[in-house]
């Protein structure tokens, strides 16, 4: 069984740049969802992507947007960057058929994450 | 705006004593709570989660209580060991699991 999978581990940017990550679902996950966690806090809900369409989105601005693939592998883009962008961002994989959870107890499961610096 | 609480932000306890967090929410909507475990460098990972039609669910040394018309619960670890220090995210949804929102996090130690 694999896991979530995301890349790049750690990467470096500067403000104005733009940062693509890019995220591998667990085998058998239909859903992708994206979360930012600023250092010391909670993970913050960005955005969930199900048969390639977005359908949920947290208090994220436009320039975060996302792309779900047919094999359920997902990217992370965000334009612009900003300072306050600096955060790991987790991808996160589960199941849903016909947008319902598939088991009565869903379970995510989370990628060890992207570390983003912005400076 | 914060809709999970959660408290206190760190905790120590010595190893076989009981680790206790609360967290509190605001939306009434919220129909799940998950607990997550998260170690360095690790995403997190679930560990425990209820329903607001329980009042307690437990797995383990790992105990729910939910009080719903408080609109707070809480987890439990019970004989804490030096293996469960890491820090602990309550959660809720509207949505079985999916689009959660997060409380700020307990880093709990456990003192061998």
């Amino acid at each position: 069984e694999t896991g979530v999978t995301q890349s790049p581990t750690h990467l470096i940017k500067t403000r104005g740049q733009q940062v693509t990550l890019r995220c591998s679902s667990q085998s058998g996950h239909n859903t992708v969802s994206w979360y930012q966690q600023a250092l010391g806090q909670g993970p913050q809900f960005i955005f969930q992507y199900y048969r390639e369409e977005e359908n949920g989105r947290g208090n994220f601005p436009p320039r975060f947007s996302g792309l779900q693939f047919p094999n359920y592998s997902s990217e992370l883009n965000v334009n612009a960057l900003e300072l306050d962008d600096s955060a790991l961002y987790l991808c996160a994989s589960s199941s849903l058929i016909d947008r319902v959870p598939s088991s009565g107890a869903n379970v995510l499961t989370f990628g060890a994450g992207s570390r983003l610096t912005v400076l | 705006q914060q809709q999970v609480k959660q408290s206190p932000q760190s905790l120590i306890v010595q190893k076989g004593g009981i680790s206790i967090i609360n967290c509190a929410y605001e939306n009434t909507a919220f129909d799940y709570f998950p607990w997550y475990q998260q170690f360095p460098g690790k995403g997190p990972a679930l560990l425990i989660a209820i329903r607001p039609d329980v009042s307690e669910k437990k797995e383990g040394r790992f105990t729910i209580s939910f009080n719903k018309s408080a609109k707070q619960f809480s987890l439990h670890i019970m004989d804490s060991q030096p293996g469960d220090s890491a820090t602990y995210f309550c959660a809720a949804s509207m949505w079985a699991g999916n689009m959660l929102t997060f409380g700020g996090g307990t880093r709990l130690m456990v003192k061998p």
